[in-house]
């Protein structure tokens, strides 16, 4: 495989359910990041690993609960949503450069699209 | 804190040119990316400015003003799998080379 794949692709949940989502990056980067994408909405930044370690915690409820066990994978724990809470999930990862950021933007998975009822 | 404006949407016909502005405000400037996202599929990089003026790759240009915090991606003889959404992203030094994205231009490509 190659790339950022995500999954699964598409999950209906209940609002009491608990799920996972999962990404994992065949690139060999350093950062990995998730991201939310509503309709007519800029994409929404909420986590960021660089190096394994969490630097971003974009406020984001505690109902969403990100791991990152190693520098090629990524979860994203899901309990007790909201509806406002459906949307398209997407992970990326980027080669981060100690002094001047990333210079090749990022890549990004297919996406997670979440429902929850 | 950072705020990216881009026209919400854009109609051009298939063979001719097309350009995409986007302005932007932020504390700590430290690049700026295009993306393109097709309908249901995830965005993939498009180009990358960190310094005054244009970028060409291809059929793609990106241009960058920093003292006027303005970008513009600028294609050329469009296909009709140019339609698309088209994101500008920005990046900030301050807390940590954070990534901001604005809310996309969607691009329709006509015969």
């Amino acid at each position: 495989e190659t790339g950022v794949t995500q999954t699964p692709r598409h999950l209906v949940m209940g609002m009491t359910n608990k799920k996972s989502l999962k990404c994992e990056q065949h690139l060999g980067h350093n950062a990995m990041y998730w991201y939310k994408q509503s309709a007519k909405k800029p994409l929404e930044l909420m986590f960021v690993y660089n190096f394994k370690e969490q630097t971003e915690n974009n406020s984001v409820p505690s109902r969403f609960s990100p791991e990152c066990p190693n520098s090629s994978h990524l979860f994203l724990h899901l309990h007790t949503l909201q509806p406002e809470d459906s949307a398209l999930y997407l992970c990326a990862s980027s080669q981060v450069l100690p002094r001047t950021g990333e210079l090749y933007g990022y890549t990004f998975g297919s996406g997670t699209r979440l429902t929850v009822v | 804190g950072q705020n990216i404006d881009q026209p919400t949407e854009m109609t051009a016909t298939e063979g001719a040119i097309v350009q995409i502005n986007c302005t932007y405000q932020t504390s700590g400037f430290n690049g700026l990316f295009w993306y393109q996202q097709h309908a249901g599929e995830a965005p993939t990089f498009l180009s990358y400015n960190v310094l005054d003026g244009l970028e060409e790759k291809g059929r793609f240009s990106s241009f960058l003003s920093r003292s006027k915090g303005y970008s513009y991606l600028l294609l050329k003889e469009l296909q009709m799998k140019d339609s698309a959404s088209y994101l500008c992203a920005v990046r900030d030094r301050n807390g940590g080379f954070k990534t901001i994205f604005g809310a996309g231009t969607r691009l329709f490509v006509k015969a």
